[in-house]
């Protein structure tokens, strides 16, 4: 089956504690991205990455990292977690120059 | 910023009944999409359109788009109680791989 897989799907965590939210897609495709959903605000691009050794910074990359090493997988990372990093992180995978995403369940994230 | 805002913010309306939902953008576009997220779950693909077409249907589904008023619009005909969902626009430019997606538009559908 086709899809797009996020570990963990709920985490709670203090701040400072560094993390790592993995993500992994199945379909071969080359472009990958993380968002974060918060109320009021939509869902807004962290980073994306165009194939493997290649990633940019979407709107709101302050504090994530991210990399692409191989092409099946896009892992975001929180070196040093803060209250404001709070919010609901999505995953989602598409193929180059179609940009119909296919997304992950999600990962709800609090920071204490 | 090229952020997509939708309008309305919420919508209720009778199941049957025909819903329309707005997009509004701000720079020039090379592709415009929707999708559907269902409370708190991941979003799913509706429907692309190009910025050279002016109009896509897919089932019930109706896109059109209006590059000089740089809006879109999504028509769901004949509403079921499955359509209730939230329903997000997506916007991508020339030379810019960046995604970017509205607030939104909470469409409930009451039986």
């Amino acid at each position: 089956e086709a899809q797009v897989t996020q570990n963990p799907r709920y985490l709670i965590t203090v701040t400072g504690k560094k993390l790592t939210v993995t993500c992994s897609q199945n379909m071969n495709h080359e472009y990958m991205s993380w968002y974060r959903q918060d109320p009021g605000l939509g869902l807004r691009q962290i980073y994306y990455s165009m194939n493997v050794e290649v990633t940019d910074k979407g709107d709101v990359p302050e504090g994530y990292k991210v990399s692409r090493k191989e092409k099946r997988n896009f892992p975001l990372i929180l070196e040093s977690p803060s209250p404001n990093q709070t919010s609901l992180y999505f995953c989602a995978s598409s193929l180059p120059g179609r940009y119909e995403q296919y997304f992950g369940p999600g990962t709800r994230l609090t920071v204490t | 910023s090229q952020q997509g805002e939708e309008d309305p913010q919420a919508l209720s309306i009778q199941e049957g009944e025909n819903a329309t939902m707005n997009c509004s953008y701000k720079t020039s576009i090379n592709n415009l999409q929707w999708y559907r997220q269902n409370s708190g779950r991941g979003l799913v693909h509706l429907i692309l359109i190009r910025s050279n077409e002016r109009e896509k249907h897919s089932g019930r589904l109706r896109v059109t788009l209006d590059t000089s008023k740089k809006s879109s619009s999504l028509l769901i005909t004949a509403s079921r109680a499955a359509d209730t969902a939230s329903y997000f626009c997506a916007t991508d430019a020339w030379r810019d791989d960046k995604i970017i997606f509205g607030k939104g538009t909470r469409l409930h559908i009451l039986p």
